[in-house]
């Protein structure tokens, strides 16, 4: 299947900073998922993106689908200890299945209070 | 929020022994999904489904079989179940109308096979 490649792998900040992380394709997608994973939960949807240029937000978190439509960001601004938790960008891909996901291998944060 | 559940939540077993995980959904979803993960690690796609009596392998080869017969349950087997199934897995669903519609996950099961 296709890769996304989601960066940075971690992250370490203090409270109140702001996060961005960003996740890229060679290959053009259809949708930008981003989800949030709290230790031994499943994953949780954070923001969907739909079409090129979409800007997002949902409370502290902004994600942007990207023109070329083969990468996003989210960002995270003053961050919060339960913040903690590790980020997935995931994707439908245009040429895949439309019913199957591309997940990127996530970004673990960890917010110092 | 989704409402989909995953029973056991933790599971430690013997090597040999036959488990099912169950997976059920209350959202009348028809499109369901089993992903295996490795603590902290990506999600890979191991079975999918479609609707009732449709299953697909996924990404991932596994040794589990998975069956649909009713639209709301999902349940995932293995024959006989080795240390090297040991890992979390995820099962999610995602709603009928809509080619990109999003997934909903369930809380996990974690398997450890002593």
């Amino acid at each position: 299947g296709q890769q996304l490649n989601q960066s940075p792998q971690s992250m370490f900040i203090q409270e109140g900073e702001d996060v961005s992380m960003n996740c890229t394709s060679s290959s053009i997608f259809n949708t930008w998922l981003w989800y949030k994973q709290d230790p031994g939960e499943g994953p949780v949807l954070l923001i969907a993106l739909y079409k090129a240029g979409e800007l997002t937000s949902n409370g502290r978190l902004t994600a942007q689908f990207g023109i070329t439509r083969k990468d996003s960001f989210l960002n995270i601004s003053a961050s919060i200890p339960s913040d903690v938790g590790i980020y997935f960008c995931a994707g439908h891909h245009s040429g895949g299945s439309n019913y199957k996901l591309t997940f990127g291998k996530g970004t673990l944060l960890t917010v110092n209070p | 929020e989704a409402d989909i559940y995953q029973t056991p939540r933790y599971l430690v077993i013997g090597t040999g022994k036959k488990i099912t995980l169950e997976c059920s959904q209350t959202m009348g979803h028809d499109k369901m999904y089993w992903y295996q993960q490795d603590p902290g690690m990506e999600l890979h796609l191991i079975h999918y489904s479609y609707g009732v009596n449709s299953t697909e392998k996924g990404d991932l080869s596994s040794e589990s079989t998975v069956s649909r017969i009713r639209t709301e349950h999902f349940p995932l087997t293995l024959e006989s179940a080795r240390p090297s199934h040991t890992s979390q897995y995820l099962c999610a669903s995602s709603e009928s109308t809509g080619l990109n519609s999003p997934l909903h996950f369930g809380n996990g099961t974690r398997l450890t096979v002593t």
